[in-house]
């Protein structure tokens, strides 16, 4: 299975920048996602890293290091409508389960 | 023209009760999925179809029994509530298990329950 940790809470100014870092650790890794959830909403999809490097995406960009276990969520701009929790998931190559961690809150402030 | 749909949005029950919750989605995908999210925001997986074959059963209770009648709908039937049982349900469907490189989820709005 997998053991994922990421931060519970960030709290950031508008137009600023705000890094979300996860790490994960599995017996088969097969991808890492990274979702947005607002307050009462279900999850969206953000970005999908399976090989290691940064994959960017408009305001938002994601990183991975697989010899690390480590991922990142990058929001450059900070807008009031990014306040939301992000969640980080990991995909098993055995059973292609995705596993999420428990979510960082993102507060963006004026 | 949406996605992957749930009926109910809420449920308020009292302990003891059967109730059943819906999920239909208009992908054309062949994979689908039942998720719990409690208190604490935790999303954890509970089953997985793969046209309409059970893929994945975590270790749930057996009061809950997901049921697939075709690709595009997965039912999720919940006996005996109880207390623990309250959370928000999301169903999610995506294209297949995951064999492609990129196999994203799509999620239901959810299914607040409450278990009085």
């Amino acid at each position: 299975g997998q053991n994922i940790d990421q931060p519970t809470e960030m709290t950031a100014t508008e137009g600023a920048i705000v890094q979300i870092n996860c790490t994960y650790q599995t017996s088969g890794f097969n991808g890492l996602f990274w979702y947005q959830q607002h307050a009462g909403e279900a999850p969206t999809f953000l970005s999908y890293n399976v090989l290691d490097g940064l994959e960017e995406k408009g305001r938002f960009s994601s990183f991975l290091s697989r010899s690390k276990g480590y991922s990142y969520l990058l929001l450059k701009e900070l807008q009031m409508k990014d306040s939301a929790s992000y969640l980080c998931a990991v995909r098993d190559t055995n059973d292609y389960k995705l596993s999420f961690g428990a979510g960082t809150t993102v507060t963006v402030r004026a | 023209d949406t996605a992957v749909s749930q009926t109910p949005k809420y449920l308020v029950t009292q302990m003891g009760n059967d109730k059943s919750i819906k999920c239909e989605q208009n992908l054309g995908h062949d994979t689908m999925y039942w998720y719990k999210q409690d208190s604490k925001k935790f999303l954890k997986i509970m089953f997985s179809y793969n046209n309409k074959e059970l893929i994945i059963n975590e270790t749930v209770p057996n009061r809950f029994s997901p049921k697939s009648p075709d690709k595009a709908h997965l039912n999720l039937h919940i006996n005996s509530l109880e207390l623990g049982d309250s959370a928000v349900y999301f169903c999610a469907s995506s294209q297949d298990m995951g064999t492609r490189t990129y196999n994203e989820q799509f999620f239901g709005p959810g299914t607040r329950l409450t278990v009085l």
